[in-house]
């Protein structure tokens, strides 16, 4: 089955520094790449996602990187902010109904003003 | 605003009691889950389901059980509470075949403790 590992656990950032996670995936038959943002006392929201057709999405201050061959794939976060602090999450996803999404472990972002 | 209601939001309840988690959805969205998530943030996935009639149970070995009668309920149960079951418990949905996306949608979930 598929495994991800995501890097680092936590993470602490001056407020207007940016924030990088990176997360590996095992499974070549991956193709969908969400970003989950979970705030304190609530459930993950999904903030961003990228399939395998894409190298590079951005969103604001938010952008996804995927690297097919290497199949690592990575969150930025630019100028960031207090309200960025949350845990993160990153997972992968083959395709077809069937298949589940496969979560790496979070990362724990601190922003600090 | 939430497309995914779970209640009670916070249980707390005494160990051998039964106990059932609510999970609604207004999406129509097919696949719904169930995850467990421990202090150290990782989520577990312990029930999911297809759509009406069909469960299966997820990677965490997991005493509860679910059932899919509606649509848009999914409901997990204990049949007897123990403190190990001390947890966040989260649910979540997603379209079966993601045509407009695979994402998932979680509610806020429901901490439950079994003293």
């Amino acid at each position: 089955g598929e495994n991800v590992e995501q890097h680092p656990s936590t993470l602490s950032v001056q407020e207007g520094d940016s924030a990088v996670i990176k997360c590996t995936y095992s499974d070549s038959a991956s193709n969908y790449f969400p970003w989950y943002k979970q705030e304190l006392g609530k459930g993950p929201q999904l903030i961003i996602d990228i399939r395998s057709n894409v190298g590079e999405k951005k969103d604001q201050r938010i952008a996804v990187t995927l690297n097919k061959t290497a199949k690592h794939f990575s969150l930025h976060i630019t100028e960031t902010q207090p309200e960025d602090s949350a845990v993160y999450f990153c997972a992968a996803k083959g395709s077809g109904g069937y298949q589940k999404v496969t979560f790496g472990t979070g990362t724990k972002l601190q922003v600090i003003p | 605003e939430a497309d995914i209601y779970q209640t009670p939001r916070y249980l707390v309840i005494g160990t051998g009691k039964k106990i059932t988690l609510e999970c609604s959805q207004t999406m129509g969205h097919d696949k719904m889950y169930w995850y467990q998530q421990d202090p150290g943030m990782e989520l577990h996935l312990i029930h999911y389901s297809y759509g009406v009639n069909s469960t299966e149970k997820g990677d965490l070995s997991s005493e509860s059980t679910v059932s899919r009668i509606r649509t848009e309920h999914f409901p997990l149960t204990l049949e007897s509470a123990r403190p190990s079951h001390t947890s966040q418990y989260l649910c979540a949905s997603s379209e079966f075949t993601g045509t407009t996306g695979d994402g998932y949608t979680f509610g806020s979930g429901t901490r439950l403790t079994v003293v």
